[in-house]
């Protein structure tokens, strides 16, 4: 199955300013995934990210205020730009391993933003 | 569209009884649907998958999971509860096959000595 690193694991910003969260997996996935979970709340898909095309983008979610890149096909970051403390949430990268052993979505361990 | 509803957000058992965890979900499709578990301050760890092979799919950790496509339903079942086992559980399903995971609300294991 292939292993995330996600990073940072937290951390606590002040608003107005931007934060970018990292992921890496340790082999080539075609499709990437940005959730974020609001506290006490369920997943929520922000975007799907593919290697050499533009993000696409789940309603309710902006590039502006949530650029990603996909520079190669083993890793990713989202932007949390413009921070508010609404932002406060975890956000997760996910993977699309179709076809391995484990064969489903594989998730990251989460970044949890605060935003004071 | 796809959606997933889980029936209860917070369920209650004692150590060594059985578990159950419902799940219902709408879906235009033959759905994927999957069975995810996060601990406090833990990563999501996929528990069980339906991918229309046999409706009564075993997972980790003593989990199994049956599909009954005529009631919608996709419950989460476990003989005997664990201490281990107190968690958020997710049922979820994917949107056209391996794509959009939709999640649902959740569910709230406590497990008492």
């Amino acid at each position: 199955s292939a292993v995330i690193s996600q990073k940072p694991s937290r951390d606590i910003c002040q608003r107005g300013t931007s934060l970018t969260i990292q992921c890496q997996v340790d082999s080539q996935v075609t499709m990437m995934f940005w959730y974020r979970q609001q506290p006490g709340q369920s997943l929520t898909l922000i975007a799907t990210a593919n290697q050499g095309s533009e993000a696409t983008y789940e309603s309710g979610f902006v590039i502006d205020k949530f650029p990603i890149s996909r520079p190669n096909l083993t890793f990713s970051t989202l932007t949390v730009s413009n921070m508010s403390p609404e932002d406060s949430s975890i956000y997760l990268c996910s993977v699309d391993v179709r076809g391995s052993i484990v064969d489903g979505y594989t998730f990251g361990s989460g970044t949890r933003l605060t935003v004071v | 569209a796809q959606s997933v509803t889980q029936l209860d957000s917070h369920v209650s058992v004692s150590e060594g009884t059985p578990v159950l965890l419902r799940c219902n979900y709408s879906s235009s499709y033959s759905p994927s649907l999957f069975w995810y578990v996060q601990h406090p301050n833990k990563g999501l760890q996929l528990l069980l998958k339906y991918t229309s092979a046999a409706t009564l799919v075993k997972g980790i950790n003593g989990f199994e999971a049956e599909f009954k496509k005529s009631e919608t339903s996709f419950h989460l079942t476990k003989p005997s509860a664990h201490m281990s086992d107190a968690a958020e559980y997710f049922c979820v399903v994917s949107e056209g096959g391996y794509n959009k995971l939709i999640f649902g609300a959740g569910t709230r294991l406590a497990v008492h000595p």
